[in-house]
């Protein structure tokens, strides 16, 4: 079946604009996390979602970012004012459910540059 | 807490062992491993659980030691399709599902 899609793959953007980054999870996965990978480092965790609700957004860096996930499937992260501190590459990941034997699969990231 | 992957790096030959250590500072519940090709998503290879269970690839072999928060992969008979980044992501004892990952360690297979 399809796997863990997102869009754009790359994202060019000015400092001080708003952007907005989409994630599609496998289908039936009720768990979605947000992760940001900078160069030559793991991904570190953002923000995931069990179902509608953020159940932890404890890693999102400031009040900047914020991601939504209206109807329990698709996931928008959306940051505004973007910084060139925010370029890296944003990967989403789903699973089942959030329980710790399932598997979180890893979609292929939109790369993010702030000029 | 990050947990500390080592070695950083490691270059082998076709066929030979490695190991690669994933050590935290805190208590864990799970130790997921993957490996990441350059500019590619990362990919699943294991799941270990406190209490034993583990989750994983036939090929791909890995230990959890509850006792002192370490998780090691081994990969045995390398091939060059191993190479890559590897990267251990912990769940704390919470059980809420988030992973911290590691900061990598670089295998390079040659032939």
């Amino acid at each position: 079946g399809a796997g863990v899609s997102q869009t754009p793959s790359n994202k060019v953007t000015e400092k001080g604009k708003y952007v907005e980054l989409r994630c599609d999870p496998i289908s039936g996965h009720t768990a979605l996390y947000w992760y940001r990978q900078s160069l030559g480092q793991g991904p570190e965790f953002l923000i995931y979602f069990q179902g509608t609700g953020a159940a932890d957004d404890s890693g999102l860096p400031n009040d900047r970012f914020f991601a939504v996930r209206p109807e329990g499937s698709v996931s928008t992260l959306k940051i505004q004012r973007t910084e060139r501190g925010d370029s890296a590459v944003y990967l989403c990941a789903s699973s089942l459910t959030r329980d710790s034997t399932d598997t979180q699969y890893f979609g292929p990231g939109t790369r993010l540059t702030v000029l | 807490q990050q947990p500390v992957q080592s070695p950083q790096a490691v270059i082998l030959r076709e066929g030979e062992d490695a190991v690669i250590n994933c050590s935290s500072s805190k208590a864990l519940y799970s130790v997921h491993w993957y490996r990441q090709k350059h500019g590619e998503a990362p990919v699943f290879l294991m799941i270990l659980l406190k209490g034993g269970e583990q989750k994983g690839h036939e090929k791909i072999s890995a230990s959890f030691n509850e006792k002192k928060q370490q998780s090691s992969l081994y990969l045995t008979a390398s091939q060059l399709s191993y190479s890559g980044t590897y990267f251990c992501g912990t769940e704390g004892l919470s059980n809420t599902g988030k992973l911290i990952f590691g900061q990598g360690t670089t295998l390079q297979v040659k032939p």
